[in-house]
């Protein structure tokens, strides 16, 4: 049964730190990997989509990688702002048995950037 | 702007009543999906549908839970009876699985509806 960790559960670091997000997940047989906000009271935006036959996907100052044999993906972002406050969520695409296309999800890390 | 639309955004009701949740989701996708979520258990599968068709509702509370897809433009949970431990939000998403077979695609996400049951 695939699992989806993130480590840390919560993060709080000054404005304009660059730091790292964590997400492990157990079995290597998926589609891609899905890095999603949610902010408090809302729903989930997307905000990078990576192929598993990718190693790294960019937006602006959003980079994610994947190491699918480790089973492994990073979020990093740069130079981090207070509206990037929210909870990060991880979510893998299974790609074999009756679930194919379902999201199983990590619980996400709080992030919280402090001017 | 294409978006996913759910309705009601929340609802109280009592404990015994039933409650219906719907979702459109955005024109042309092909794939929907239900998912809770709880501080304990965090974002769930409930249902699946491609093409209207009921792919996997192995993480839904049969005896209580139903989820349909009247058509292509609408798709519906319904809980009968309502308990206090189905209290989450629910979220409704969609995709648009190019092969119609499975594959990898991006889901977009509705606002989700925050159920309470007293």
């Amino acid at each position: 049964k695939q699992e989806v960790t993130q480590i840390p559960a919560a993060l709080s670091v000054p404005e304009g730190e660059n730091l790292v997000l964590n997400c492990s997940f157990t079995d290597s047989a998926i589609y891609n990997l899905q890095w999603f906000r949610q902010d408090p009271g809302k729903g989930l935006t997307s905000l990078l989509l990576i192929q598993s036959s990718q190693r790294e996907q960019t937006s602006g100052r959003l980079n994610a990688s994947l190491d699918k044999s480790s089973g492994r993906s990073t979020l990093y972002i740069a130079a981090s702002q207070p509206g990037d406050s929210a909870t990060y969520l991880c979510a893998v695409s299974m790609n074999y048995g009756g679930s194919q296309g379902n999201l199983i999800f990590g619980k996400g890390t709080k992030l919280s950037v402090k001017p | 702007d294409a978006r996913v639309t759910q309705t009601p955004r929340h609802k109280v009701t009592e404990m015994g009543q039933e409650v219906t949740m719907r979702c459109q989701p955005i024109l042309g996708h092909n794939t929907v999906f239900w998912y809770r979520q709880t501080m304990m258990q965090g974002l769930e599968l409930l249902a699946y549908f491609r093409n209207r068709a009921p792919l996997d509702d192995s993480g839904m509370p049969k005896d209580r839970f139903s989820a349909e897809m009247p058509d292509a433009t609408l798709a519906t949970l319904k809980i009968q009876p309502s308990e206090p431990r189905d209290s989450a939000v629910y979220f409704c998403a969609s995709g648009l699985d190019p092969s119609g077979a499975g594959g990898s695609y991006e889901q977009y996400f509705g606002p989700g509806t925050r159920l309470t049951v007293t």
